[in-house]
This record gives structure tokens, C-alpha cells and sequence, in this order.
């Protein structure tokens, strides 16, 4: 039982480089969420998908794309990385419509822009 | 927008002992759902415990429970009987229908030996 599986677990890029960070979920949840995590600063919405077909912005989107390619897949591009996006990057999952038992986590994605 | 806050950065616990993490939120909502979260070094987020708004008991999970004051907007975690595993970086988070968890700024606690 996996739950929520990221890729890569660390990324170390230069300023200007692209990359995808893949999430995947196998408890057929409809939403699915990238959040990152900074010091002092809790864990910020980056976007989310309600459902399959949908995604939207969240806080902090500038910089981010995301694709919903399935049910269980949700990625997150960033198409040209900036010293800024150094951060750990979460993706998560939840049952819409079943608010309130929290979402479930992947182990997170290590990621240095230098 | 809601906001959770935070207001302790770091705090500190003898094993054995209790102690309290604070929180508090702003919404306009009447029907929300509150959790605390914990990170440990693996960066895993563990939910530790929820409570429903509509609900005036006092959730409780083993050594874990929470004071949830509604009129104040406060909901606080209690680590009775800490224990070296307790360790870890606690999050405070808030959902209600229409947005999604907003998580507060975390509290680093330290449990000595």
C-alpha cells in the first residue's frame, strides 16, 4: 500500500533548467494538491486538482505549471528554476467530498536551485 | 482568507513531562475542521489528531489531545508523557468547505532527555 509516491526524493538544478516532479496516488482519490515547505513559513498551496480534469491556482503559483494527467497522476513543472523555488515540495491527496480526515502525503522532494 | 498562526517557533520538553502548542486561526466559517500535523526528520507529515468544529468535546488520541476553544478561534495540542519520539516539527492546519488546508507556520519541539 503505497499512498502517495513523489519522484525524485532530492534535485539539485541550475537557474534557468526545467524539470517535472511526479506524484502519484493509489487510494483512488479525486483531489490531489502540491504544496512547498519553507522555513517559517509552514506549507503553502501551490495549485490543486478537485478532480480529474480540473486544476487551480493555489497561494503560490507563479513560476509552476501542474498537469492532471489521470485520476492518479499529478505533476508539477517548473519551466525555468530560480534560486527562489528552493524548497521541499509536497504532494498530497484527499477524497472530495470526504472533508475533514485530513490529506495523505507523499515523503517530499528535496529541491536546491543554485 | 483564513490564516492559522503559530506563535511558537521552537519549544522544549524534559521526557515525562507535558507539554502545550499553541494555535490560532481566523475564519468567518461555522462548519470547519482543525488538525495538527507532525514532521518528523524523515519528512513525513503524520496526522496526529483532528477535531470538528460543530463538535465541543475536546478530541483525544492517546497521550495527544487538544483544547479547542471556538468563540476565541484557539486550538491547542497537549503531549502528555513526552517521549523522545515526539520530537518533531508540529503543524497546525484548518479546512473548511470551498478551500483548501491551510497550514500554520509549524512549532519545532525538542524533547530532552
Amino acid at each position: 500500500n503505497a499512498g502517495v509516491t513523489q519522484t525524485p526524493k532530492f534535485q539539485v538544478l541550475k537557474t534557468g533548467q526545467s524539470m517535472t516532479l511526479q506524484c502519484a496516488q493509489d487510494m483512488n482519490h479525486n483531489s490531489m494538491y502540491w504544496y512547498r515547505q519553507d522555513p517559517g513559513m509552514g506549507l503553502r498551496l501551490i495549485y490543486y486538482s478537485a478532480s480529474e480534469g480540473t486544476t487551480d491556482k493555489g497561494e503560490v503559483p507563479n513560476g509552476y505549471n501542474v498537469s492532471r494527467l489521470n485520476k492518479r497522476e499529478f505533476s508539477l513543472r517548473l519551466e525555468s528554476a530560480a534560486p527562489s523555488q528552493t524548497s521541499v515540495y509536497f504532494c498530497a491527496s484527499s477524497d472530495w467530498g470526504w472533508m475533514g480526515y485530513g490529506y495523505t502525503f507523499g515523503s517530499g522532494t528535496r529541491l536546491t536551485v543554485v | 482568507a483564513q490564516t492559522v498562526t503559530q506563535s511558537q517557533p521552537e519549544m522544549s520538553v524534559q521526557e515525562a513531562e507535558t507539554v502545550t502548542l499553541s494555535c490560532t486561526y481566523d475564519t468567518s466559517e461555522s462548519d470547519y475542521y482543525l488538525f495538527w500535523y507532525k514532521q518528523p526528520p524523515s519528512r513525513q507529515m503524520i496526522l496526529v489528531i483532528r477535531q470538528e468544529a460543530y463538535k465541543q468535546q475536546n478530541a483525544t488520541e492517546n497521550r495527544f489531545s487538544v483544547n479547542f476553544q471556538k468563540a476565541a478561534k484557539s486550538f491547542s495540542l497537549k503531549i502528555s508523557d513526552s517521549q523522545l519520539g515526539d520530537a518533531a516539527m508540529y503543524f497546525c492546519a484548518y479546512e473548511t468547505s470551498g478551500s483548501r488546508l491551510t497550514f500554520g507556520e509549524g512549532t519545532q519541539l525538542t524533547v530532552n532527555p
